[in-house]
């Protein structure tokens, strides 16, 4: 079976500081694999996907990119944290080429900047 | 551009209930419409996806229901369960590979 694994959990960085969560799944090949944010009182928002390695498309410019170095690795970075880039960050996989596409996510990283 | 709403914002129910959530979307050209399940703190929990050209989808107490051409879903949970007690999420896929999510409705059920 497919699992997927998010670090770390919980995440408190000062503003101006550097960010990288790391996303993993287990038990597939060749995923789709996204970054979405959730933060207070707004619905989940879709920041990158990635269709393959190196492949990365990004839905909102911000001050955060993503890659993704392996098949199965898919990683969150920020050189500079600012305020509005806390909330909650899921990753999620779906099987590529399938029909029915089903999204399924990770346990996600709580982000808390100061 | 794509646009879902969920209605009610939060409900609370007493254990026993049959309920239903609602979810609408502005453009009826999508590709499926997926229910997740939330925890306070936690992932999303796919519960059922529906394709575009499918009425409706069933998993032990809970039926997901689409309407396309009006831009609507149901989620209907039988016989609730304080266990059930969780925010429902709907969201629609259109051509990209983006799903675009409602806000949610937060479900108490109280025993």
């Amino acid at each position: 079976s497919q699992t997927i694994h998010q670090w770390p959990a919980t995440l408190v960085q000062p503003v101006g500081s550097p960010l990288s969560l790391e996303c993993t799944v287990e038990g597939t090949s060749n995923p789709n694999l996204y970054w979405y944010r959730q933060a207070a009182g707004r619905g989940l928002q879709l920041l990158f996907y990635s269709v393959g390695i190196g492949q990365i498309s990004s839905e909102v410019p911000q001050n955060l990119s993503a890659s993704r170095p392996q098949d199965r690795q898919f990683i969150l970075s920020s050189k500079k944290l600012l305020l509005s880039d806390s909330g909650f960050y899921l990753c999620a996989w779906s099987l590529r080429g399938s029909t029915y596409n089903e999204q399924f996510f990770g346990p996600g990283t709580r982000l808390t900047v100061l | 551009k794509q646009e879902v709403t969920q209605i009610p914002a939060a409900l609370s129910v007493p254990e026993g209930e049959n309920l239903v959530l609602n979810c609408s979307f502005t453009d009826s050209a999508i590709y499926n419409l997926q229910w997740f399940r939330q925890d306070p703190g936690k992932g999303l929990t796919s519960l059922l996806l529906i394709q575009s050209s499918q009425r409706e989808q069933t998993s032990g107490r809970l039926n997901a229901s689409l309407d396309k051409s009006s831009g609507r879903s149901t989620l209907y949970i039988a016989a609730s369960q304080p266990g059930d007690s969780a925010t429902y999420l709907c969201a629609v896929k259109g051509g990209s590979e983006k799903l675009v999510f409602g806000k949610g409705t937060k479900l108490t059920v109280n025993p």
